[in-house]
């Protein structure tokens, strides 16, 4: 495996369910970070770790929580979402805090 | 605060020919980075090309370019001898140079291209 990867690429889950989503780099980056990207709006950067220490926490609910292991590893935990948090998550790492982001192919996650 | 905006939402342009995707943006700052972004279907978030406010060189990627106004708050992607595997939404970005928060990319709403075979 090269770069970042995601799994699961998709993902339904109703809103009772708890479910994790989980983000890999194998560049040696220190630095990673969670975005949601919703139909017709920008995206939006929710959560953000540096050398495994949140550094960021966008005003998200807390429906939604990171963990984030090691520098290598980051898992976005669910639980009780709404339809409306149906969106694609996308994982990006970068080798230092403010360095250029590399992105993974997203979870496209639908909540019924 | 940062915006970004990118005013068409769809674009297509003829095999082999030129495009040109445009964004502004809206900042109080004087140094700064801006990004375009591609992301195909396979929806992976890939940089096409970056630019740093201090330089008034426009950079280029091989057949991307693009054209840094900073008195304009303009920076336009162009895309030449388009190839069908340049479908994609592009993203176009900004990031402060400086300050706690310089790790954040703010991004505009994207341009979907076609590529017309």
């Amino acid at each position: 495996e090269t770069g970042v990867t995601q799994t699961p690429r998709h993902l339904v889950m109703g809103m009772t369910n708890k479910k994790s989503l989980k983000c890999e780099q194998h560049l040696g980056h220190n630095a990673m970070y969670w975005y949601k990207q919703s139909a017709k709006k920008p995206l939006e950067l929710m959560f953000v770790y540096s050398l495994e220490e949140r550094v960021e926490n966008n005003s998200v609910p807390s429906r939604f929580s990171p963990e984030c292991p090691n520098s290598s590893h980051l898992f976005l935990h669910l639980h009780t979402l709404q339809p409306e948090d149906s969106a694609l998550y996308l994982c990006a790492s970068s080798q230092y805090l403010f360095g250029e982001q590399y992105f993974g192919p997203g979870t496209r996650l639908t909540v019924t | 605060a940062q915006t970004v905006t990118q005013s068409q939402p769809e674009m297509s342009v003829q095999e082999a020919e030129t495009v040109t995707l445009s964004c502004t943006y809206d900042t109080s700052e004087s140094d700064y980075y801006l990004f375009w972004y591609k992301q195909p279907p396979s929806r992976q978030m890939i940089l096409v090309i970056r630019q740093e406010a201090y330089k008034q060189q426009n950079a280029t990627e091989n057949r991307f370019s693009v054209n840094f106004q900073k008195a304009a708050k303009s920076f336009s992607l162009k895309i030449s001898d388009s190839q069908l595997g340049d479908a994609a939404m592009y993203f176009c970005a900004y990031r402060s140079a400086s300050g706690a928060g310089s790790y954040q990319l703010t991004f505009g709403k994207g341009t979907k291209l076609s590529v017309i075979p």
